[in-house]
């Protein structure tokens, strides 16, 4: 098993749709948890940091902790084509290590 | 703004040759990264320093080394280029216990 892994893609949506981007992870001591969007051809770029249960919003992007479940996700609201990329989830984990998940490709269509 | 950088952007070598691929930030960041990328594929973790004189092996196995002889300096030698080492190369940095990572806009690099 993975240590982080995350929805198979790729994943298609229409234009003004919710995405919503999955992943799970099995360190339960893990504390901070990341998404990062990679464009094709370009470096992964953050955009979202969440350390507690719950909700937290920035913009069309939504993302949720569940401790409990080792679960957590990224909604983005009105979907753009220019969201169109590969999202990463990264978690930290108890023992200092960053661990990127393999990613889910979004394509949003028009 | 993260700030940076990564030397080549793009490089093509023959095999047998020695490279060296730059990695700098001036953001003052103890902790840096390589990671080794395919086209559509994982990022993986080739190597990883936690400040000066400090490195550590990835989680995939790498021909290459590293150093860290300065905070803001963290760069990656190929001793003898080949073709499986064609990838794109990227370079990460975090500060203090933070685990956000910024990157480098990448080295891709072809080894014919």
């Amino acid at each position: 098993q993975k240590e982080v892994e995350q929805n198979s893609g790729p994943l298609s949506v229409p234009e003004g749709a919710i995405a919503s981007l999955n992943c799970t992870y099995s360190d339960r001591g893990s504390q901070s948890f990341f998404w990062y969007r990679q464009y094709s051809g370009k470096s992964p770029e953050l955009i979202m940091s969440i350390y507690s249960n719950g909700d937290k919003e920035d913009g069309r992007f939504t993302a949720q902790l569940n401790k409990a479940s080792q679960y957590v996700s990224l909604l983005i609201r009105d979907s753009q084509p220019s969201d169109s990329a590969t999202y990463l989830c990264a978690v930290k984990t108890s023992y200092d290590k960053v661990i990127f998940g393999p990613g889910t490709s979004l394509s949003v269509i028009p | 703004e993260a700030d940076i950088y990564q030397t080549p952007r793009y490089l093509v070598i023959g095999t047998g040759k020695k490279i060296t691929l730059e990695c700098s930030q001036t953001m003052g960041h103890d902790k840096m990264y390589w990671y080794q990328q395919d086209p559509g594929m994982e990022l993986h973790l080739i190597h990883y320093s936690y400040g000066v004189n400090s490195t550590e092996k990835g989680d995939l196995s790498s021909e290459s080394t590293v150093s860290r002889i300065r905070t803001e300096h963290f760069p990656l030698t190929l001793e003898s280029a080949r073709p499986s080492h064609t990838s794109q190369y990227l370079c990460a940095s975090t500060k203090g216990l933070g685990g956000e990572q910024f990157f480098g806009p990448g080295t891709r690099l072809t080894v014919l």
